[in-house]
Parts: C-alpha cells; structure tokens; sequence
C-alpha cells in the first residue's frame, strides 16, 4: 500500500493564478477530506467526501476555493484566483470509516507570491 | 458540542523524563480518538488509537495512552524521553457522524 499520494510536493506560485493540488487516496478507502494547516490556525478541516460525494463543505473559505471526487481514487483542490494568504500546507487524508484512523499525505506546501 | 481539547501548546521535558500531553474529548456518542505526531515538514503520523477494545492503548515509539470515561480524557504518556521524540503532536476524535476533531497541538521539546 503507497499510502495517500499528493502531487505537487511544493508550489510556488504568483498572485491571482490558478493553483491545483491532487490527492489520490488509499484504495477501499471512501472517505477523503482535505485539510489546510497554518502557524497561525493550526489544522482546519477544509471539506470531506463520502464515496466520492462531498458531505460537508463549510470550512471551505470562499469562492475561490473549489474541490471535486470525480473518481474513488482521485481528488483536486482548486484555488482560482489564488492569494498570498492562502500560503498554507495542504493535506489530504483517507479513512474507511470513522472506527478508523485517518491516513494522512506529505501534503503540498503552497507559497503565493 | 463536539470538540477535543488539548491542554498545553508547548511542552518541554529532559531527555529521559516522562512525557505527559493532554487531551479531553467532548462528545455525545461513543468516541474513537487518537493520536498523532508530526515531524518538522512531514505529514501527520498515527501514535495510536482507541476504538473501544481496551482503555489503555499502546502505540508505536513506546507511547502510550489511557481512555478515561469518567474524565473524558485520553491522554499520551511516555515513561522515558528521547531526542527523537521532539515533534508536534495532536489529539483527534471520531465524535459523531463521519467527522474527525482535531486538538490544537502540542509541541514537545525535550532538553538534552
């Protein structure tokens, strides 16, 4: 098992570009959430999919931010357009089911410019 | 309201002494928690887990933890601290439904 794979390790980027960050999540497993962690608001639960649907959405930011399942093995994370505060490490996470823990990536650590 | 709460954002401890986080749970139902560390840019790594099979739950790197019902508490022990135990380390529970609460963190140092 490789585990939760998240691509791209590091992105640098510039004020009001588009930024995508991929997750591909530990076979079996249906539930997959991503996260953002920060110095200064710690780790925030961005959303969560279950089987691909996404259940609950409320941390995501704003508008900006964006996230498909199109498949159980394949999840994004968009930023459009993307600001110097979302500096952050994102991560992504799997789990089958709440009697288990999450698995978690590296995560992306993403630097705007 | 569901929430864990960890107590203590920095703790610090000589090498060899014990290590003691803390970490109280609110939660309706039955919870799952546990417990993970975090190395310096790496993601979150689980310590342990405690899904109702025994109260005291050893995990890996010689932690471990005790589910207290009656204090609502879970907290992650050490008896003896190394070098490379200096990390982050957070609390979570399974609380309800199908979301994870995570604690703020805890940052161990451990003096040489």
């Amino acid at each position: 098992d490789a585990g939760v794979i998240q691509s791209p390790r590091h992105e640098v980027t510039e004020m009001g570009q588009e930024v995508t960050l991929r997750c591909k999540p530990i076979s079996g497993h249906d539930y997959l959430f991503w996260y953002r962690q920060t110095m200064m608001r710690g780790l925030e639960l961005l959303i969560y999919f279950n089987n691909n649907v996404p259940i609950d959405d409320s941390g995501m930011p704003e508008d900006r931010f964006s996230a498909k399942m199109p498949n159980a093995s394949f999840s994004t994370l968009k930023i459009q357009p993307s600001e110097p505060r979302d500096s952050a490490v994102y991560f992504c996470a799997s789990t089958p089911g709440r009697r288990a823990p999450l698995h978690f990536g590296n995560g992306t650590r993403l630097t705007v410019t | 309201a569901q929430s864990v709460t960890q107590l203590g954002s920095h703790v610090s401890v000589s090498e060899g002494a014990l290590v003691l986080l803390r970490c109280n749970y609110s939660s309706s139902v039955p919870p799952y928690l546990f417990w993970y560390v975090q190395y310096p840019n790496q993601g979150l790594q689980l310590l342990l887990k405690y899904t109702s099979a025994a109260t005291l739950v050893k995990g890996i790197n010689g932690f471990e933890a005790e589910f207290k019902k009656s204090e609502t508490s879970f907290h992650l022990t050490k008896p003896s601290a190394h070098m490379s135990d200096a990390a982050e380390y957070f609390c979570a529970g399974s609380l309800t439904g199908n979301q994870f609460y995570f604690g703020t963190g805890t940052s161990l140092t451990v003096i040489p």
